[in-house]
């Protein structure tokens, strides 16, 4: 069956820190990966999409992420966060074939000051 | 102004009625989905419409029913079958061509709360 793992439920950091999100996916056939960001009291908002080529993609708000094929993988990364990160993180993954996404567990982050 | 709009913000029932959720886009999509948002269990897909009149089952689609007359417009019924309704409920919309990159865009969401 087709899912979709963020093993980092609830992650802490002060502001500066690095940040890398896990995710890793379990599909058959060529995927589309997006990032979406749920901001407290706000729309789920796209962050980043990978749908072919350069495998690290940037996005809004300098995150990034690196999509690895041979691990199964689509980490998000951002060199130093803000408070005003803060906020639940989701990443997602359809076929390209299809339309339909298939949503991880989400991930909390809390950036400390 | 483009968007997806859900009303109500908030939603009180009681236990055994049936109540139905709107959702309405302007943003010309064909595709429309909608989602149960539960804490630590991320979005679950309940149903999605590709086109006007059709729609399909998605992983927790069972205590739920949709309509798709029209394309701005894709309610929910959450019906007394529903063992756990009390949840938050994300609408969403896409462009819904296969192959395409079919970003979805999402509304502001229901609080459901079943009393």
């Amino acid at each position: 069956a087709q899912s979709v793992s963020q093993h980092n439920h609830h992650v802490i950091l002060s502001e500066a820190a690095s940040l890398e999100l896990g995710c890793n996916y379990s599909y058959g056939g060529t995927v589309n990966l997006f990032w979406y960001v749920q901001y407290p009291g706000q729309h789920l908002q796209l962050l980043l999409k990978y749908f072919s080529g350069d495998p690290l993609v940037k996005g809004i708000k300098g995150f990034e992420a690196e999509f690895i094929k041979s691990k199964f993988s689509f980490n998000l990364r951002k060199p130093s966060v803000q408070w005003s990160d803060t906020a639940e993180y989701f990443c997602a993954v359809k076929l390209k074939t299809a339309s339909k996404l298939t949503f991880g567990t989400g991930t909390r982050l809390q950036v400390t000051l | 102004d483009g968007g997806i709009t859900q009303s109500p913000k908030y939603l009180f029932r009681k236990e055994g009625q049936n109540v139905t959720l709107s959702c309405e886009q302007n943003l010309n999509h064909d595709a429309m989905y909608w989602y149960r948002q539960d804490p630590g269990q991320g979005l679950r897909l309940i149903y999605y419409s590709q086109i006007v009149n059709d729609f399909q089952k998605g992983d927790i689609a069972e205590g739920y029913s949709v309509s798709r007359e029209k394309k701005e417009s894709f309610p929910l019924t959450v019906t007394s079958a529903q063992k756990n309704p009390t949840a938050f409920y994300l609408c969403a919309s896409s462009t819904g061509l296969a192959g395409g990159l079919n970003e979805q865009f999402f509304g502001p969401g229901t609080r459901l709360t079943v009393l």
